[in-house]
């Protein structure tokens, strides 16, 4: 079956460093992958839509340059926190998207980002 | 863009009862209706999916229902266990690759032993 690899599933950083977070798939190609937001108890909520060798196509309300969005290639979406304040705290999950159309989303297993 | 809602936001009920959660959309170009399962600190999988020309799937305890005409969708499962405890989230996406999904608000199920 489709399996996508996130990493890391934990990090911890200080205010005003940056983090990236990598969105693989393993065993199937991905030319689209989409970056999530989720809060405590809550839905999830769609950042952007990353596609292979384009720009991505951010969400209203999210800011292209505070989270930077690259991806390279058909298995690798990456996820760049610029200048992480506290409240950009919170679990980010990646989701790929099968090239053969099926439509099928396989998600990451997330990573928890605490900013100090 | 597509709205889905979802209701109940929180649903316990006894081991070995029903549980039914339902989910409404709003764009009728959308043919494409996935549930997914998160249980706490886990990444979302997927449980059964629907699409627009099928009204009805089942898969074990799990059963999905469409109906197109009322643009709404619901998640049955019978005979619930402790272990179906979790976050249930509906989603509707046009069939096509690259296309998003659009969450609903997510329901946390509770099954009491």
């Amino acid at each position: 079956g489709a399996v996508v690899s996130q990493h890391p599933s934990r990090v911890i950083c200080k205010s005003g460093t940056s983090v990236k977070i990598e969105c693989r798939s393993l065993d199937f190609q991905a030319t689209t992958m989409f970056w999530y937001r989720q809060f405590p108890k809550q839905s999830l909520m769609l950042m952007a839509t990353s596609n292979e060798g384009s720009k991505a196509t951010y969400e209203q309300g999210v800011e292209k340059d505070k989270f930077l969005i690259n991806h390279a290639s058909l298995t690798l979406s990456t996820l760049t926190v610029t200048s992480a304040h506290p409240e950009d705290s919170s679990f980010y999950i990646c989701s790929a998207q099968r090239n053969s159309g099926a439509n099928v989303l396989t998600f990451g297993a997330g990573s928890r980002l605490t900013v100090l | 863009g597509e709205n889905v809602e979802q209701h109940p936001s929180t649903l316990s009920v006894q081991e070995g009862d029903s549980a039914v959660i339902k989910c409404t959309y709003s764009d009728s170009a959308s043919n494409y209706f996935p549930w997914y399962k998160q249980e706490l600190g886990k990444r979302p999988q997927l449980i059964i999916d629907i699409r627009s020309n099928v009204g009805e799937k089942k898969d074990q305890r799990i059963a999905v229902t469409l109906n197109k005409t009322a643009k709404h969708f619901s998640l049955h499962i019978t005979e619930t266990q402790p272990e179906d405890s979790a976050v249930y989230f509906c989603a509707a996406s046009i069939l096509r690759t690259g296309n998003q999904f659009y969450f609903g608000t997510g329901t946390s199920l509770t099954v009491i032993p």
